[in-house]
């Protein structure tokens, strides 16, 4: 079984203070996905990486920023963290880089920003 | 604009009957339609997955159907189970230059003993 874990279920933090959360997937899979979760929206794709050191901007990539040095482990930066960053981050893997293969999702990480 | 969009919001039922959850996308052009199980705090599970030609696919005593001429997606639950409570994501790819996943906001379905 595809396996994702997420650094930490719920974090509270300080308006300003710079955020890391973790991901690590133990299943070689190629693409890594960062997504928040807010009540009545669909999840929305903040930053997705396809390879090592490789990034790409989702759809509201703005406040974020991204790390992947090792193929298990994709890291989400809030660079200054703002009340309006409170939500559910999840994360989550595919296999193949390019293609629309299942998305494995990990717990999620419920944030919030004081 | 690609949009997937949900119906109901939120659904209660009892114990033992069945319901079908609606999903409506104007994704193009297509590739794909998941529909995707998420318990509370807990992420998103993959039930099934509909290609272009198929039309209905079955995970035990979920049903997913695909009309893709009318765009529409539809998941029935037979004989619902208490653990069937948790949301439910229709979720639609396309093929726009790369790979493209839209999610709906999803279903919220209670179902009591």
């Amino acid at each position: 079984d595809v396996k994702v874990t997420q650094s930490s279920r719920y974090l509270v933090k300080r308006t300003g203070e710079k955020v890391f959360l973790e991901c690590v997937q133990d299943m070689d899979h190629e693409n890594m996905f960062w997504y928040r979760q807010d009540p009545g929206l669909g999840l929305r794709l903040i930053y997705f990486s396809y390879d090592v050191k490789m990034k790409e901007k989702g759809d509201i990539p703005e406040g974020y920023s991204v790390s992947r040095e090792k193929k298990e482990r994709f890291s989400l930066i809030l660079e200054s963290a703002s009340t309006n960053q409170t939500s559910m981050y999840l994360c989550a893997s595919s296999l193949r880089r390019g293609s629309t293969d299942t998305q494995y999702f990990g717990p999620g990480t419920r944030l919030t920003v004081l | 604009k690609n949009q997937v969009e949900q119906s109901p919001q939120s659904l209660i039922i009892l114990e033992g009957k069945n319901c079908t959850l609606q999903c409506n996308y104007t994704v193009s052009p297509f590739s794909n339609l998941r529909w995707y199980k998420q318990d509370t705090g807990r992420g998103p599970v993959s039930l099934t997955i509909m290609t272009f030609s198929e039309n209905t696919k079955s995970n035990g005593r979920y049903t997913a159907t695909l009309d893709a001429d009318t765009k529409q997606s539809s998941l029935h639950i037979t004989a619902s189970q208490l653990s069937d409570s948790a949301s439910y994501i229709c979720v639609v790819s396309a093929f726009t230059g790369g790979f493209k996943t839209i999610f709906g906001a999803g279903t919220r379905l209670f179902v009591k003993a």
